[in-house]
């Protein structure tokens, strides 16, 4: 079946370093959604992206779709300790509807 | 607008009982998605109500069920708890329109133990 898979699972940086984690699906995506989920809580989109090569940009972090819309990554920019949490990439399920197959999503640490 | 809102937030029970978690979904959201999130497999799809009929279902045991009401608001039911249904079940809700491409907004979860 359709699979998302995210690296790395976990990593912990120090306040001010950057961040990246990345996204592969098993099949070709009509689109690409993120979201984060600070402990405790629940997930909250960030962005979607639709067009092949997209990049987008939201302050300090950086969403790009690859050009063969099969992955995806998120980077950040200066880690702060308000950019803590776990960070989902989702994309259709093949089932359709409003149905995502979500990763199992990056948890991120920073360390002031 | 007021958000996704789920009840209880919070509940234990015991293996062998049954448990019923209620989702309000956004005003104007015709779409009431379900996942199961655990530490080791991540946010797993249960089903999809729109419109009051189930149109997509994941791949758990017909002890997971649900239903949606006509004004949009959902339950989920599950029966004979086991251990491992230990979870945070999220509800989330969209337009539902655009097959593929709906954005979801999630309540803040049902967390269950099963003791």
């Amino acid at each position: 079946g359709q699979q998302v898979m995210q690296i790395p699972q976990y990593q912990h940086v120090q306040e001010g370093e950057d961040f990246t984690t990345y996204c592969n699906s098993s099949t070709t995506l009509s689109n690409i959604q993120w979201y984060k989920q600070r402990p405790g809580g629940h997930p909250v989109f960030l962005i979607q992206l639709v067009k092949s090569g997209e990049v987008k940009k939201q302050k300090r972090l950086t969403f790009q779709f690859g050009e063969a819309k099969k992955n995806s990554s998120l980077h950040i920019t200066a880690t702060q300790t308000t950019d803590v949490g776990t960070y989902f990439c989702a994309g259709p399920a093949n089932s359709g509807y409003s149905t995502l197959t979500f990763g199992k999503g990056t948890m991120l640490l920073v360390s002031p | 607008k007021a958000g996704v809102t789920q009840t209880p937030r919070y509940l234990i029970k015991t293996r062998g009982q049954q448990v019923t978690l209620s989702c309000s979904p956004i005003s104007g959201h015709r779409s009431v998605s379900w996942y199961q999130q655990t530490p080791g497999q991540g946010l797993q799809f249960l089903f999809e109500y729109f419109s009051e009929t189930q149109r997509n279902k994941g791949n758990f045991p017909g002890r997971f069920s649900g239903r949606q009401f006509s004004n949009s608001r959902s339950e989920m039911n599950v029966s004979t708890l086991e251990l491992g249904d230990s979870a945070l079940y999220l509800c989330a809700s969209s337009h539902g329109r655009s097959s593929g491409a709906n954005v979801l907004t999630f309540g803040a979860g049902s967390r269950l133990t099963v003791l």
